[in-house]
């Protein structure tokens, strides 16, 4: 049993179109969160919700809409999707926050 | 404002050697830190975790790091490096965010493992 699975773990689409990321986990963690890992590997807080509500949202473009829609589930929605939304999007949950637990990431390539 | 510097985006040890990745901190108020390791096309898997208890904390695999405050520190280290090891590892600090807190994540260092 996967604790945090990420669907689908390969996207591949072109510009201007919209796609969705799914998360779910199974540790029974009220926080979930989306990181964002660019190419060169650097890893950025995206989004974080606590209980179906969101506590965190770092200046992340409109585009981009996290739905929570139960506190085991997190899915990304992109809108309008850009060459620079190329990245590994990392799903992630915890109980509190010191004890984060990965999934295994989504890499989206946007052509 | 909270962050964590990584020296060196790239280190390479052979097997049986010392491994020592540099971490340095920054924190206006007593920080919590974290060593994370991502092997090649996976998710990110904690290492180990400082929250100010003792400042020698002992993680997974055998790697360790010590926690310390006058260097403004938190080296990961393990005695003998083995071919498993090689992956990118990531120094974290959590920093408070609205009524929560957040990760922030230094670039990254690659460790090679040379036979």
């Amino acid at each position: 049993d996967t604790a945090v699975s990420q669907t689908p773990k390969y996207l591949v689409t072109q510009m201007g179109n919209d796609k969705s990321i799914k998360c779910e986990q199974n540790l029974g963690h009220d926080t979930m969160y989306w990181y964002k890992q660019d190419s060169k590997k650097f890893l950025k807080i995206m989004f974080s919700y606590n209980n179906k509500e969101l506590i965190i949202n770092e200046t992340v473009p409109n585009r981009f809409s996290p739905k929570s829609p139960d506190k085991a589930h997190l899915n990304l929605h992109i809108n309008s999707l850009e060459l620079g939304d190329s990245a590994v999007y990392f799903c992630a949950s915890s109980q509190g926050p010191r004890n984060l637990f990965f999934g295994e990431g989504s890499r989206l390539t946007v052509l | 404002a909270q962050s964590v510097t990584q020296l060196g985006s790239h280190v390479s040890v052979s097997e049986g050697a010392l491994v020592l990745l540099r971490c340095n901190y920054s924190s206006s108020v007593p920080p919590y830190l974290f060593w994370y390791v991502q092997y090649p096309n996976q998710g990110l898997q904690l290492l180990l975790k400082y929250t100010s208890a003792a400042t020698l904390v002992k993680g997974i695999n055998g790697f360790e790091a010590e926690f310390k405050k006058s260097e403004t520190s938190f080296h990961l280290t393990k005695p003998s490096a083995h071919m498993s090891d090689a992956a990118e590892y990531f120094c974290a600090v959590s920093v408070p965010r609205g009524g929560s807190e957040k990760l922030v994540f230094g670039k990254g260092t690659k460790l090679t493992v040379n036979p």
